[in-house]
Order: C-alpha cells, then structure tokens, then sequence
C-alpha cells in the first residue's frame, strides 16, 4: 500500500527553469493538495482539488500551477522557478470524510 | 486568516513525559491533528481528534482540548529518543480537508 507517493524527492534548479512535481495516491481518495513547508512557518497551502476536475487557490498560490490530472493524480508546476520557491513541497490527500488526511514524504526543490 | 501557534522547542529528558501545547483561533474547526516529522521525512499522522472530544488516549499519546481556550495539548508519556523530531498542530478548517498549520515545536530527547 503506498499511500501518496512523490517524485522527484530531490531537484536543483537554475532561476527561471520550469519544472512538475507529480504526486499520486492509491486510496482512492477525492481531494488532493499541494502545500510548501518553510523554516519556522509550518506547512501552507498552494493549491488544492476538492475533486477530480476543480482546483483552487490556497494560501500561497503565486508562481504555481496545478493541474487534476484524473482521480489519482495531483501534479504542481513552477513556469518560471525563483530562489524564493526553495522549499519542501508536500503532496496530501483525503477521503470524503476529510478527518484524516495522509501526507507524502515530500520533494526538496533548491532553486538557484 | 486564522492562526495556530506552538512553541518552537522543547528538551525533555529520556524517560519523561513531554507535553506540547498549541493553540488554535477557529473555534468551527471540527478536527485537530497532531503531526511528527522526523529530520528529512514527511509528515507521520500521530493523532487526531473531533471537536467534541475534551480527551484522546493512544498508547503513550494523550491529547487534551480545551475548547473554550482554543488551546490543544500532546503529552507523550515515558519519552524516548525516537520521539525526537518536529510536532505539528494542525486545525481542519473546512469541509474540503484544509488544514491551517502551527510552525512546529522541535523536541529533542537527552539521555
């Protein structure tokens, strides 16, 4: 049972490259998020999908976007990467009761 | 926006009990997790529990919620040092599963 899985776990990139962080889930799960984890502030949210074919904006969205590819798949794209998106970024999913929500094991992004 | 705060560091001695203490600002939150990540790892599911719950026991886990206060608690009885790692509190804040996040409370376990 994987749960939610994340690729690449690690990457450095120039200033101005593009790049996909792709996340997948196997429990069937409806909603999907994508949050940044920086020192001394937590996680907060990029951007989300309640379901398969919406996402919306979260907290931090600028700079980012998401793509729902189908039910499973969760994918969050820098256009334009800058040294202020060096983070963790973590994938997470949940169900339709929405109580417990599972975590991947993140992706490290360095941007230089 | 609403605001979940922690301390950010706590040093307990092998053996002890740890309690870390969160408070939270959105009284409608229906649930409220406690998360551990251990150094380069992703974020473990401890805990959780429903708003109309004061008290939680798993195993060594205890979480206390003191709704009035808004303020949330894990202890963590005989404490060892696998349990060194970063806590998070975290409150539900919707009904689509978004979760506000404290910034962490690292806890170290000394011998």
């Amino acid at each position: 049972n994987a749960g939610v899985t994340q690729t690449p776990k690690f990457q450095v990139l120039k200033t101005g490259q593009s790049m996909t962080l792709q996340c997948a889930q196997d429990m069937n799960h409806n909603s999907m998020y994508w949050y940044r984890q920086d020192p001394g502030m937590g996680l907060r949210l990029i951007y989300y999908s309640a379901s398969e074919g919406t996402t919306d904006k979260g907290e931090v969205p600028n700079g980012y976007n998401v793509s729902r590819l189908n039910k499973r798949e969760f994918s969050l794209r820098l256009e334009s990467a800058a040294p202020s998106q060096t983070s963790v970024y973590f994938c997470a999913s949940t169900g339709t009761t929405g109580n417990t929500i599972y975590f991947g094991e993140g992706s490290w992004l360095t941007v230089v | 926006g609403e605001d979940v705060e922690q301390s950010l560091f706590l040093s307990v001695r092998e053996g002890d009990s740890s309690v870390i203490n969160c408070t939270y600002t959105d009284s409608s939150s229906t649930y409220l997790y406690w998360y551990k990540q251990e150094p380069g790892a992703g974020l473990q599911l401890l805990t959780y529990i429903f708003s109309n719950m004061d008290m939680k026991q798993d195993q060594r886990l205890t979480v206390l919620l003191n709704k009035k206060d808004k303020h949330l608690s894990l202890r963590i009885a005989d404490t060892q040092t696998g349990d060194s790692a970063i806590y998070f509190c975290a409150e539900l804040t919707d009904s689509w599963g978004k979760l506000q996040f404290g910034a962490g409370t690292q806890v170290v376990v000394t011998p």
